[in-house]
């Protein structure tokens, strides 16, 4: 099944500063999803995008996608020190039997230093 | 107060034993699943269930079962058969099935299992 793959891997930025985290996939998509997990929790879902939108925004998120490209981005402005946590994309997939699954890439660790 | 609860947070394994980890949720969504995380990685899918009595595999279901008797409740068992079942493991809720692409899931805090 197809991955999104979150790059870099690790990001480590101080507080006030805007992060910036990719996502590729390998084939189209109606929509693309993000999530946050602060450490030792469940994942949050941020925002959904999807494919006739190229860029959408969500408080200080902001999401664009690239189907030509076959990449998204998110982007977090004006970071705090409670924005530290792992950020996932997600894509779904047909899993057969009429239904869909949604694949997790292995995301960034982002770090806010304050 | 509503939502997805795991119990245990901290669930430890011996050898040749079988383990049930517990999910609940109340907010009457027809769709679970489970999902295993290995350190640095994804989520991996275990298995899913779209409606009561009803659920299919995942990616990595095998030393995995599962039971769909209510609709609040989706209870994951790792069997001895499962070799390497060090891991955190995540329930997740959608409201409908996920017979569309566009089913935003809810997560419960989850289950780390450890092998003594």
């Amino acid at each position: 099944s197809q991955q999104g793959e979150e790059d870099p891997q690790a990001l480590s930025i101080q507080e006030g500063e805007n992060a910036t985290m990719n996502c590729s996939y390998k084939t189209s998509i109606n929509n693309l999803q993000w999530y946050r997990q602060n450490s030792g929790r469940g994942l949050v879902h941020l925002i959904l995008i999807r494919s006739n939108e190229r860029e959408k925004h969500s408080g200080r998120l902001r999401v664009t996608l690239d189907t030509s490209k076959k990449s998204s981005s998110l982007l977090i402005t004006a970071s705090r020190a409670a924005d530290t946590a792992s950020y996932f994309c997600a894509t779904p997939s047909y899993s057969g039997a009429g239904s869909y699954q949604l694949t997790f890439g292995k995301g960034t660790k982002l770090s806010v230093i304050p | 107060d509503g939502g997805i609860t795991q119990s245990p947070k901290y669930l430890f394994r011996k050898e040749g034993q079988n383990v049930t980890l517990s999910c609940e949720q109340n907010l009457n969504h027809d769709a679970m699943y489970w999902y295993r995380q290995d350190p640095g990685q994804g989520l991996r899918l275990i298995y899913y269930s779209q409606i009561v009595n009803d659920f299919q595999k995942g990616d990595i279901a095998e030393g995995y079962s599962v039971s769909r008797e209510k609709k609040e409740s989706f209870p994951l068992t790792v069997t001895s058969a499962q070799k390497n079942p060090t891991a955190f493991y995540l329930c997740a809720s959608s409201k409908r099935s996920p017979t569309t692409d566009w089913e935003t899931q809810y997560f419960g805090p989850g289950t780390r299992l450890l092998v003594l």
